[in-house]
Formats: structure tokens, sequence, C-alpha cells
């Protein structure tokens, strides 16, 4: 199984850069995704296979993995960024495993 | 347009049954690999179970035995019947759509709130 362990709050001012980082102790070989999710709504997915944006992400937002550490990257933050974000893995080559980390609010 | 839309959550006393519907828009099911995934209040996303595009189905460790995964493919929904709820249970449940082969959750509905409690 996995546990993905992120950081409870990021704050960062508008314009600068936001980091979140994911990690755990076995994922080096996983892909990663991450999605944001603003209040009352469902989860967004923003990243996929660590660092593919899905059509309609800004590029504002990258993401990186290295280890057992996957890192998403916010730039030029703007505040409709302000959210709450996951990382999450995914095993399914035998009975799938699928796993969330608890989550980062961004504050902007 | 593409969505997926949610219905059959309420309030519902422990060891009772439910079930859940979401009804897809924009493309086909049958096409997909298919998921739940649940919300507890305050925590993140859980994921709860699949059905893959030839059928076949799986479960988290923590609802097999009590929810059961479907899909009418002459409708284009899939559904999740639940049974011998537990207060653990209390979530929001998201029908959500993968990619062709993997777990990357690209589109999600408006979810379903799920309360046991008696």
């Amino acid at each position: 199984s996995y546990v993905l362990t992120q950081p409870p709050s990021v704050s960062v001012a508008p314009g600068k850069t936001a980091r979140i980082a994911c990690g755990a102790d076995n994922i080096q070989s996983n892909s990663v995704n991450w999605y944001q999710q603003k209040p009352g709504r469902a989860p967004m997915l923003v990243i996929s296979y660590d660092n593919d944006r899905p059509s309609g992400i800004p590029e504002r937002f990258s993401g990186s993995h290295s280890g057992n550490t996957a890192t998403l990257t916010i730039s030029r933050v703007e505040p409709g960024d302000e959210a709450d974000y996951y990382c999450q893995v995914w095993d399914s080559r035998s009975e799938p495993v699928v796993a969330f980390g608890g989550g980062t609010k961004l504050t902007v | 347009d593409v969505q997926l839309v949610e219905s059959g959550g309420g309030l519902v006393q422990p060891g009772g049954s439910l079930r859940l519907s979401c009804a897809a828009s924009g493309f086909s099911v049958s096409k997909r690999y298919m998921s739940w995934v649940r919300q507890a209040p305050g925590k993140g996303p859980e994921w709860v179970s699949i059905i893959y595009r030839g059928g076949k189905k799986d479960y988290a460790d923590s609802v097999k035995g009590r929810f059961t995964i479907s899909r009418d493919n002459s409708k284009n929904t899939l559904d999740l019947q639940m049974n011998s709820l537990r207060a653990d249970d209390t979530a929001v449940y998201y029908c959500a759509r993968s990619g062709d082969d993997d777990f990357c959750f690209d589109l999600w509905g408006r979810g379903t709130l799920v309360a046991v409690s008696s």
C-alpha cells in the first residue's frame, strides 16, 4: 500500500511560485497525478503521469518526480489558484491499489 | 457536453442500503474505466470501486463484500449498490472517469452525499 504525505498548508504571495511536495516510501516507479479541489466542488485533474497537463490546464502548472518525492509547481500564482491540492498514485499490476495524499491547502 | 451526474444519496441508518446512480453524457461508459471515489468530510478522496471496459470489477478492501458496482450500457449509467452501511461510509460519493488503462481521473461528477447515522 501507499501512504502519501503532503504538507497540510502552503502560503504564497500572488505572482510568486508555489511548490507542493508529495512523499512516500515506495513511489519511485509510480506515476503521480495531482488534483485541485475548490470548496464545494469535485476534484479536478491538473497534472497526470508526473508532468502531463490535461487540456485546459494553464502552463503555470507543472509537475516533477524524483525518487520518492513528487512536486507540483504553480508559477505566477493567482488568487484563483487558492484550493486544496491532492497527489495520487496507483498500481494495477494485480489487485488495484489507489492512494491519495491527505491534501495541501494552498493559500494565496 | 461531456459530464457525469450522480444521484441517490441521502440519510440511511447503520446496516441499511442505498443505491447510487451516475448518468454519463458525451461519451460511453462502456468504453472507459469508470470508478466511484468518495470523500469523507475534511478528508482526502478515497477510491472505492472500478468497472473496466471488459466488465471486470475491483473494490477497495474497505467496501469489498458490501458494495457492488455495475453499469447499464443502454442507459449509459453507472451504479453503486451499497449494503451493510456503516458510519465510516459517510462521504460525498463521486462518479469518475479514468483513462483507457489507468487511474487518472479526468472527469468527475458533482457528487452525492451519503450520510450513515441513527
